[in-house]
């Protein structure tokens, strides 16, 4: 249990969907972060937030958005996905955005886009 | 970002100490070298983080030379559940940084009874 909690844990959507994913961290931390990692690729940075403030988007496409109302939460939502989106999300946060900061990460949302 | 590069797999048997290098030619004056590991449909869980010498924790150790060109992650006595992706990550800190951690493929540990 590293104290980030996402749900959920699997999801199914169709492309015309809408959804939204939900992370949740009880650690104090001041940052957050969404990850995708697909099959057999390495994780990949969406999104970082920092006070609640975005100052990081990784070129994501508008079809994700994040939210983040206050520091413990943070969301994704989904819109009119593609296949290819089918991946591993992950959430996490740490204290402070510093990369030697250690992130904890939740423990994921399996999305299937069909 | 300093590159690194790393086995993209390893086997061992229980009760071995494994050792997994890492590479990272460009690693720049403020990187700090951080392993992670990840578990099947799991998030990665940090490990271990040095920035020289020899670093160790209940865990495991890292050693970084003097050079910090590479870096090693040994784990005592490896059993079944050390299976999982290792993941080394350098990093630096200071003005500007937005937690950017590039994750490369990992080492992929077997470890066989």
């Amino acid at each position: 249990e590293t104290g980030v909690t996402q749900t959920p844990r699997h999801l199914v959507m169709g492309m015309t969907n809408k959804k939204s994913l939900k992370c949740e961290q009880h650690l104090g931390h001041n940052a957050m972060y969404w990850y995708k990692q697909s099959a057999k690729k390495p994780l990949e940075l969406m999104f970082v937030y920092n006070f609640k403030e975005q100052t990081e988007n990784n070129s994501v496409p508008s079809r994700f958005s994040p939210e983040c109302p206050n520091s413990s939460h943070l969301f994704l939502h989904l819109h009119t996905l593609q296949p290819e989106d089918s991946a591993l999300y992950l959430c996490a946060s740490s204290q402070d955005p510093g990369r030697e900061e250690t992130q904890y990460f939740g423990p994921g949302t399996r999305l299937l886009v069909l | 970002l300093a590159k690194t590069t790393q086995p993209i797999s390893m086997d061992s048997y229980e009760g071995q100490e494994v050792n997994i290098t890492c590479s990272h030619n460009n690693i720049a004056t403020n990187d700090y070298i951080t392993w992670y590991q990840q578990f099947p449909s799991q998030g990665p869980r940090f490990i271990i983080q040095g920035y020289k010498t020899k670093v160790t924790n209940e865990v495991a150790s890292l050693f970084i030379p003097a050079d910090r060109k590479s870096s090693t992650l040994s784990l005592p006595r490896v059993s079944l559940s050390d299976t999982a992706v290792y993941y080394c990550l350098v990093g630096a800190h200071g003005s500007g940084n937005t937690g950017k951690l590039i994750f490369g493929q990992g080492t992929t540990l077997q470890v066989k009874p």
